[in-house]
């Protein structure tokens, strides 16, 4: 089974931090993916990757940055944190498009 | 703009009936289209996809695609309490998926 794991189920930050959130797939996934959810708005991506060192912009990527210096994992980077952030993260990888495994998510709560 | 739009719901069917969920798109360029599902508190996972104009069948679900009417479906024969979820469509556009609210659904014992 496809196994992605994302490093924290829930945290708490205050506004202006700088917030780190870790994302590692175990089936060598070339794609991988960060959304954000909130309620009635559905999923927003905020950046993806399709290779190591590679990031491209999604629909949402205005606050946030990304690494991917390894094949397996894909950091999301909020540089400054604020409110409107507050959401569920969620990190996804796929072998082919569209088939999109979803790690846990991490509920980001910024005070 | 892209869009896709679901009824929000929720949508309320009897164990043992047939849910029919429904999905319209904006983007006539989608190709390819699929079906999540997502329980409270959980994530989304992959259900079903479609390609062509017609019907696809993977057990107790169908997905039912009409590209000239921009719209998809997804039926749940001999609905289950465990089928209760929010079930998302999303079309594959120009190089992403692009995602539909959910649609909640409840099935009644």
């Amino acid at each position: 089974d496809v196994k992605v794991t994302q490093s924290s189920r829930y945290l708490v930050k205050r506004t202006g931090e700088k917030v780190f959130l870790e994302c590692v797939q175990d089936m060598d996934h070339e794609n991988m993916f960060w959304y954000r959810q909130d309620p009635g708005l559905g999923l927003r991506l905020i950046y993806f990757s399709y290779d190591v060192k590679m990031k491209e912009k999604g629909d949402i990527p205005e606050g946030y940055s990304v690494s991917r210096e390894k094949k397996e994992r894909f950091s999301l980077i909020l540089e400054s944190a604020s409110t409107n952030q507050t959401s569920m993260y969620l990190c996804a990888s796929s072998l082919k498009f569209g088939e999109l495994f979803f790690g846990e998510g991490s509920r980001l709560t910024v005070l | 703009q892209k869009e896709v739009e679901q009824n929000s719901g929720p949508l309320s069917v009897p164990e043992g009936a047939i849910a029919s969920l429904n999905c319209t798109y904006s983007d006539r360029g989608s190709q390819s289209f699929f079906w999540y599902r997502q329980y409270s508190g959980k994530s989304p996972e992959l259900i079903m996809f479609i390609y062509s104009n017609g019907d696809k069948e993977d057990g107790r679900f169908t997905a039912q695609l009409n590209k000239a009417s921009q719209y998809v479906s997804l039926l749940i024969r001999d609905s289950q309490p465990s089928d209760s979820a929010t079930y998302l469509c999303a079309p594959f556009g120009s190089y992403q998926l692009i995602w539909g609210a959910g649609t909640k659904l409840i099935i009644k014992p």
